[in-house]
């Protein structure tokens, strides 16, 4: 079974500009979970999909947004970007067992820098 | 956002050393994760622990959930070049996919 995929894996932009995110979780999986990961921060939750629905959100601005898609692909999309969005994005996918915890995988990440 | 404080950051040990890690959070867990990233992947879960006092095997590592839900650990036998990553605990509530709470990681080197 393949992994979860990202893509672009890397990519540069400037600041004020906005980028989009590509994830594709493992087949069968439905829920889709976005962390940013920076050396001063770590890895702070961004957002969780599931069912096309944000479930669950993490602290941050309204900048960040994303989408589910019916086939269980996510985006995220950053909006007037400014430097410190430079990091590292990942996204995890599981399956929804309820209220069982849910193994989440990781895909290897879009390294995101904004000069 | 909520962070575990996770110690230490770094490490250099000998190979064949064991190694040991810790994480503990002002909060309550239902349930404590071990991950490891090596450079330029996403992590990788190691061990999942879900009951308070249970002490769990994966191969040389071993973990242990704390009785008092707020603090687990990580032990690594007689440690090999491979061991060399980011190890990363991650705590989270059971209720569906509620979010994962990450420590900052300790990153490991092994000196063969």
């Amino acid at each position: 079974k393949a992994g979860v995929t990202q893509t672009p894996r890397y990519l540069i932009k400037t600041r004020g500009q906005q980028v989009t995110l590509s994830c594709s979780p493992i087949s069968g999986h439905r829920s889709v979970s976005w962390y940013q990961q920076t050396p001063g921060q770590g890895l702070q939750f961004l957002f969780e999909y599931f069912s096309e629905t944000q479930r669950n959100k993490g602290n941050f601005p309204g900048r960040f947004s994303g989408r589910q898609f019916s086939n269980s692909r996510s985006e995220m999309n950053v909006s007037t970007l400014e430097l410190g969005d430079s990091a590292l994005y990942l996204c995890a996918s599981s399956e929804w067992r309820g209220a069982s915890y849910n193994e989440q995988f990781f895909g290897p990440g879009t390294r995101l820098t904004v000069l | 956002g909520q962070q575990l404080n996770q110690s230490p950051q770094s490490m250099f040990i000998q190979e064949g050393e064991d190694v040991s890690m810790n994480c503990t959070s002002s909060s309550i867990f239902n349930t404590w994760l071990w991950y490891k990233q090596d450079p330029g992947e996403g992590p990788v879960l190691l061990i999942a622990l879900y009951k308070a006092g249970e002490l769990t095997s994966n191969g040389r590592l071993t973990a242990q959930f704390g009785i008092t839900r707020k603090d687990s650990f990580l032990n690594i036998s007689a440690s090999i070049p491979s061991d060399v990553g980011i190890y990363f605990c991650a705590g989270c509530w059971n209720s569906g996919n509620t979010p994962l709470v990450f420590g900052k990681g300790t990153r490991l080197s092994v000196i063969a």
